[in-house]
């Protein structure tokens, strides 16, 4: 069955480190990728988005994403975290053959100050 | 404001107590689909709806259901709520076919079955 597998489950970092963020995907089709976020208390909001073009993708409040086809994977990026980026980060992808969208289990990072 | 509303935001309940939990949307979207998330579990679909009159299951639909009577409002019942219903349910729409664009999502639901 398709899956979205997201490697860490919980991060911590102090601020103005970097974060990578894993997610990888199973299907060998086309597909659109997305990272949403989730703050304390709220609900989720689209980060960035993948469906075509450069595989390079920028987001809100400086963070991107890299997809590469032969790794089957979507990795979410940022070059230097803030205490407000606490949050849990998902990621999902939604797959040509069909409508359903397909959610990782998610990842809790923690930013200390 | 284009918005996903969820009513109630909180809800305590017991065991065996009907409830239904209202979804609406006002951006003309196709798509809408309820989800429930757990710690450790990530977010599970558990109905959605293409279309007016139209719904489908998702991974986790037992106990469960749904109707879509209008487009813009997908309510979510329980009929005999347990335990382990427990849980943050979110609302979700967006236009069908739309795989480039994004869904919307509700402010949540935290519901607690004593």
């Amino acid at each position: 069955a398709q899956s979205v597998s997201q490697h860490n489950h919980h991060v911590i970092l102090s601020e103005a480190a970097s974060l990578e963020l894993g997610c990888n995907y199973s299907y060998g089709g086309t597909v659109n990728l997305f990272w949403y976020v989730q703050y304390p208390g709220q609900h989720l909001q689209l980060l960035l988005k993948y469906f075509s073009g450069d595989p390079l993708v920028k987001g809100i409040k400086g963070f991107e994403a890299e997809f590469i086809k032969s790794k089957f994977s979507f990795n979410l990026r940022k070059p230097s975290v803030q205490w407000s980026d606490t949050a849990e980060y998902f990621c999902a992808v939604t797959m040509n053959r069909d409508d359903k969208i397909i959610f990782g289990k998610g990842t809790r990072l923690h930013i200390l100050p | 404001e284009a918005q996903v509303t969820q009513n109630p935001r909180y809800l305590i309940t017991v065991t065996g107590k009907k409830l239904t939990v209202t979804c609406s949307q006002n951006m003309n979207h196709e798509y809408m689909s309820w989800y429930r998330q757990d710690p450790g579990l990530g977010l599970r679909q558990i109905y959605y709806s293409m279309n007016v009159e139209v719904t489908d299951k998702g991974d986790v639909p037992e106990g469960y259901k749904v109707s879509r009577k209008e487009k813009r409002n997908f309510p979510l019942i329980l009929e005999s709520p347990s335990p382990n219903q427990t849980s943050l349910y979110f609302c979700a729409s967006r236009v069908v076919g739309g795989r480039t664009n994004e869904q919307f999502f509700g402010p949540g639901t935290r519901l607690t079955v004593l």
